[in-house]
């Protein structure tokens, strides 16, 4: 069976720190793979999905970026992470485009 | 951006009492999905539409998809503490979610 894993759960960081979350996924070969921001009480945000090794998507301009260095690993990083970075990160996998989604258990980031 | 808007964006009901959320999109969908979201908790698949006029059911959970395939609804019957959280509807290809639905039951 597929499982996803992100990490870490919880994270508090000060403004103009760096940030890299991770999420990996395993049963399965080459999954679509997206990352979402959900702010509190809100609904999902696509930031950035892929396709493929190295194949990014950005939806949203920002001051984040993702890196997709192995096929099942989903890289979510900032040099400088700003008080509106704050938000509930989400990982998520699928076979396609079509296909359900399953998601990780979430990163909570506060920007201190 | 999203083209799916999620109505109510919240909603209180007695125990006991239904529940419906309403999913519509400005442009006909392939398909559409559902998730629940449990308070603190991560988005978890319930149920994929794909043809025009679809009906499921699970359990208590009814979900309908419209006969343009622009829009869609979730029904729950004699709702429960446990059906508390958010719902979602996910279109155009899936990467857009609706702007959900969060339910609260009161016992």
């Amino acid at each position: 069976s597929q499982t996803i894993h992100q990490w870490p759960a919880t994270l508090v960081q000060p403004v103009g720190s760096p940030l890299s979350l991770e999420c990996t996924v395993e049963g399965t070969s080459n999954p679509n793979l997206y990352w979402y921001r959900q702010a509190a009480g809100r609904g999902l945000q696509l930031l950035f999905y892929s396709v493929g090794i190295g194949q990014i998507s950005s939806e949203v301009p920002q001051n984040l970026s993702a890196s997709r260095p192995q096929d099942r690993q989903f890289i979510l990083s900032s040099k400088k992470l700003l008080l509106s970075d704050s938000g509930f990160y989400l990982c998520a996998w699928s076979r396609t485009g079509r296909e359900p989604q399953h998601f990780g258990d979430g990163t909570r980031l506060s920007i201190l | 951006g999203q083209q799916v808007m999620q109505i109510p964006q919240y909603q209180h009901v007695q125990e006991g009492e239904d529940f419906t959320t309403y999913c519509n999109s400005s442009t006909t969908l392939s398909n559409i999905q559902w998730y629940k979201q449990r308070p603190g908790g991560h988005p978890v698949f319930l149920i994929q539409l794909v043809k025009s006029g679809e009906v499921k059911k699970q359990k208590r959970l009814t979900f309908q998809f419209g006969e343009a395939k622009k829009n869609s609804s979730l029904h729950i019957t004699a709702t429960q503490t446990t059906d508390v959280g958010t719902y979602f509807c996910a279109g155009r290809n899936q990467f857009y979610f609706g702007t959900g639905t969060s339910l609260t039951v009161i016992p």
